[in-house]
């Protein structure tokens, strides 16, 4: 069964600096892993999809990676904003015939002004 | 382009009653995927829908049960509603069915928060 943990379970940073958010997972036959944003009480916002064979992606100042032989993904998120504040939350969709995605609980991030 | 849409957006029900909340796939997708999200919790895989019928189920009671349309959109529907179904329901869409599709990249509509009382 796969368990996605990330950490930390909340982060508070000022405005401008540079940060990273954790993800770790048990199993590596995945097919991909997503990053998603949410904003409180909303839907997930896709933020960033990572195919089993790549090894990172980039959009903007957003830059996520993937090891599977460690079981490990990290978001990288360069000069922080007030509005990056949210919640973070990596999901990882299983290998075959498993096509659910499985969450972990994410990470709430505060970018103070 | 329209992304995944989902009705309501808020819902009140009481205990025992049924309920039935819908999704419409972001435009081109064939797939449709439901999940439950507690608070302070990562959202929890329902259940997928492909070509009309439940391709994959997660551990939830058949009192959970669904619909896939012809127009690929989707309905969620609980019967014999209890406290503990109070969640934020999110419908997710991706597009699985052409030969080839490597990128499954699942979108998400804003949810219905159902409330039971």
């Amino acid at each position: 069964k796969q368990e996605v943990t990330q950490i930390p379970a909340a982060l508070s940073v000022p405005e401008g600096e540079n940060l990273v958010l954790n993800c770790s997972f048990t199993d590596s036959a995945i097919y991909n892993l997503q990053w998603f944003r949410q904003d409180p009480g909303k839907g997930l916002t896709s933020l960033l999809l990572i195919q089993s064979s790549q090894r990172e992606q980039t959009s903007g100042r957003l830059n996520a990676s993937l090891d599977k032989s460690s079981g490990r993904s990290t978001l990288y998120i360069a000069a922080s904003q007030p509005g990056d504040s949210a919640t973070y939350l990596c999901a990882l969709r299983g290998g075959g015939s498993n096509y659910k995605l499985t969450f972990g609980k994410g990470t709430l991030l505060t970018v103070n002004p | 382009d329209a992304g995944v849409t989902q009705s309501p957006t808020h819902l009140i029900k009481t205990r025992g009653q049924q309920v039935t909340l819908r999704c419409s796939p972001k435009s081109g997708h064939d797939t449709v995927s439901w999940y439950q999200q507690a608070l302070g919790q990562g959202p929890q895989f329902i259940f997928q829908y492909y070509e009309e019928e439940e391709r994959q189920r997660g551990n939830f009671p058949d009192r959970f049960s669904g619909h896939q349309f012809p127009n690929y959109s989707s309905e969620l529907n609980v019967n014999a509603l209890l406290l503990g179904d109070s969640a934020l329901y999110l419908c997710a869409s991706s597009l699985e069915g052409r030969l080839g599709i490597v990128n499954t990249e699942a979108f998400f509509g804003q949810g219905t928060r159902l409330t039971v009382v």
